[in-house]
């Protein structure tokens, strides 16, 4: 079992539908870092968190530490979400500073 | 330019040749990663470093050699490319102060496709 597991691995979605997708993880963690990726291109931060929610613009990001779970959410969603997005989290105990990833959200948003 | 360059970022080689892929950063973060991209894979860690003369192997560090001479360079090397080393090379920067976990936000390069033919 992957320590850090994502759902769903594939989304397909109509334009303006509200988005979620789910991050869960099994180790100890000191944040929680989500990732967006569009095809062919480079790898972006969109948030990092440690606690509580954030948000930026039509992105919303929760993590729930005792329940080991974060989600992202997109509202108004739009073809040009269309990306993976990554989830990947640090172990709690370590100060290395490596990620350890989950295996990806493929969201495609349809006109 | 400020921020995280590759390069080159398009590479056809053949098996058996040494190729070095650059990485460079202007923020003067101590650590920088190397990770490869493959499709069922994801990113996987391929080395990193956490100050000028320190590395530490990651999870796929078999054919690849990395040095860090300078804080703001972290070259990848592939000492004889193989069909496998088949790829996209991302390269990441972090500050990762002890105790801020905002300080652990990676930052990735652009990626470097790289094709051993």
């Amino acid at each position: 079992k992957n320590e850090v597991e994502q759902s769903p691995q594939n989304l397909t979605a109509q334009e303006g539908e509200f988005i979620t997708i789910n991050c869960s993880y099994s180790v100890g963690i000191s944040a929680l870092h989500w990732l967006q990726q569009h095809p062919g291109g480079g790898i972006v931060s969109l948030f990092m968190l440690s606690s509580g929610k954030k948000k930026h613009g039509r992105l919303i990001a929760t993590i729930n530490i005792q329940e080991k779970h974060s989600s992202l959410h997109i509202t108004a969603s739009h073809p040009r979400d269309s990306a993976v997005y990554i989830c990947a989290v640090w172990g709690g105990s370590s100060n290395t500073g490596k990620l350890i990833f989950g295996q990806g959200t493929t969201l495609q948003v349809k006109p | 330019d400020a921020g995280i360059t590759q390069s080159p970022r398009y590479k056809i080689t053949e098996t058996g040749r040494q190729v070095t892929l650059m990485c460079h950063q202007t923020w003067s973060h101590s650590y920088m990663f190397w990770y490869r991209q493959d499709l069922g894979h994801g990113l996987r860690l391929i080395y990193y470093s956490a100050a000028a003369d320190i590395t530490d192997k990651g999870e796929v560090p078999d054919g690849y050699v990395v040095s860090r001479s300078k804080t703001e360079n972290f070259p990848l090397t592939l000492e004889s490319a193989t069909r496998s080393q088949t790829s996209v090379y991302f390269c990441a920067s972090s500050e990762v102060k002890l105790g801020l976990a905002s300080s652990y936000e990676q930052y990735f390069g652009p990626g470097t496709r790289l094709t051993v033919t």
